[in-house]
């Protein structure tokens, strides 16, 4: 199975801020990874896909890059509606696999 | 807008059979361009993906490794849903199980969409 490691495991910043979280595959995924939003009760919400694409509605502030084995996702400036746990997610072979997530909380 | 609508027990006894469904609105099980995913979600193992259900002329079926031996994921096509089947479970099973539909492509499936309400399952006695 396909490795992933994000970091930090959490973090606290500023409303405004600009947020980093980074994911690191066990092997070379290409572009094949996604970007989760999870919010305390509610099921994960798709952000953003094949590394760097928006999903429909997602506000702009949210991007994300990266391709073979190292990604990263930006929040440009954090908002309190932000607050959650982020997660991301390859999908280069099966099974599909997860990072252990990030917990963004406002300093 | 399509939609999925989580049902079944939340608590289930040891050695048991832990059953869901999840019924579709706004898609076909049957879709060309969808696959129809079970993954849960605990403390201690994070999201983890559990398989899936797919029709590409005829239904395929692929399952984690961890829960092959005891997974089955149907569908049903005269109630537009699909369902999980966990066969002899233990406490280690105790986990928000979510259904979720993947965007399908001709060159795969690719990401989680749409997702279920999530429900949580207890194992106990």
């Amino acid at each position: 199975d396909i490795q992933m490691t994000q970091s930090p495991s959490s973090l606290s910043a500023s409303v405004g801020d600009r947020v980093t979280i980074t994911c690191q595959a066990s092997q070379d995924i290409s572009h094949y990874l996604n970007w989760y939003q999870q919010k305390p009760g509610k099921a994960p919400k798709l952000l953003i896909y094949d590394a760097s694409n928006l999903e429909t509605g997602v506000p702009s502030r949210f991007s994300g890059s990266g391709s073979g084995t190292d990604f990263t996702f930006i929040i440009s400036s954090l908002q309190p509606e932000d607050i959650a746990t982020y997660y991301c997610q390859q999908y280069n072979n099966l099974p599909w696999t997860f990072g252990q997530g990030t917990k963004v909380e406002i300093k | 807008q399509v939609q999925l609508q989580q049902s079944g027990p939340g608590l289930v006894k040891p050695s048991q059979t832990l059953s869901l469904s999840c019924a579709i609105s706004g898609d076909s099980v049957s879709s060309n361009s969808a696959a129809w995913n079970w993954v849960r979600q605990s403390p201690s193992r994070g999201l983890e993906w559990l398989g899936r259900t797919y029709y590409r002329s005829k239904w395929y079926n692929d399952y984690a490794v961890s829960v092959k031996s005891r997974v089955i994921i149907n569908p049903d096509t005269s109630k537009n849903q699909f369902s999980l089947q966990l066969k002899s479970v233990t406490p280690e099973d105790t986990a928000v199980y979510y259904c979720a539909r993947d965007y399908c492509s001709r060159t795969g499936c690719t990401r989680f969409q749409v997702w279920g309400q999530g429900t949580l399952v207890t194992v106990s006695s």
